[in-house]
């Protein structure tokens, strides 16, 4: 799997959008962007994954660039629940059951009021 | 909503116990995954499943043993708890057809104190 760099940690104000970016240069044509994040404590949550085109659903929005080696995660508008860290994991989606998740040191996001 | 449930969310046994960790999920997965995740060593697989009573070894499964009877319910057993077992223990499924294919969906997690 590619991987991935990401700013240790970010800061974004409650009610604005939080855009947290990642690096993959070394991504192949196979291999998919996915963002989970993790609250302090709990179990990792998916929140978004996509291949070539920009996707959206109801927590965020990913943007990944035209040649793929980088993208961001957007949270529209964050609230404080949205305090956590965040991993941008690249992997493919071949095989019987897919990939292990390999999650790097992620980004520490603290929304504040 | 997929939704992974772990059986503790926290729990604490001595060494030399046997203990079970159990996970369920109700999405009709195929794919079911046990996971330990431990400060600066990030996430690692310790075994998965990808059918009823099928069962692979991950990167770290020594001391650990899983057991998969039925669909839904995915079972990680530590024969003899040692103290370097100390750890959150991740559960996940996925599934390996539709539009959510091979993406992981996480329990709660349990923290696992052994004394």
């Amino acid at each position: 799997d590619a991987k991935t760099t990401q700013p240790p940690s970010m800061d974004c104000a409650e009610g604005r959008a939080a855009n947290l970016p990642c690096n993959h240069s070394t991504i192949s044509g196979n291999e998919y962007v996915y963002w989970y994040r993790q609250i302090h404590s709990q179990g990792p949550q998916y929140i978004i994954h996509g291949l070539k085109n920009n996707e959206t659903n109801e927590m965020a929005s990913l943007i990944i660039t035209e040649d793929r080696k980088s993208s961001t995660l957007i949270l529209p508008h964050a609230t404080l629940r949205d305090t956590a860290v965040y991993y941008c994991i690249v992997r493919a989606r071949e095989g019987l059951y897919g990939n292990k998740l390999v999650f790097g040191a992620g980004t520490i996001l603290r929304v504040k009021s | 909503d997929v939704k992974v449930t772990q059986s503790s969310r926290y729990l604490v046994k001595r060494t030399g116990e046997k203990v079970f960790l159990e996970c369920v999920q109700d999405m009709d997965h195929e794919n079911m995954f046990w996971y330990r995740q431990d400060p600066g060593l990030g996430l690692r697989l310790i075994y998965f499943s990808y059918d009823v009573k099928m069962k692979e070894k991950g990167d770290i499964p020594e001391g650990y043993s899983v057991s998969r009877e039925k669909k839904e319910r995915f079972s990680l057993i530590l024969e003899s708890a040692s103290t370097n077992q100390t750890s959150m223990y991740l559960c996940a499924s996925s599934s390996t057809s539709g539009t959510t294919t091979k993406t992981q969906y996480f329990g709660p997690g349990t923290r696992l104190l052994v004394l």
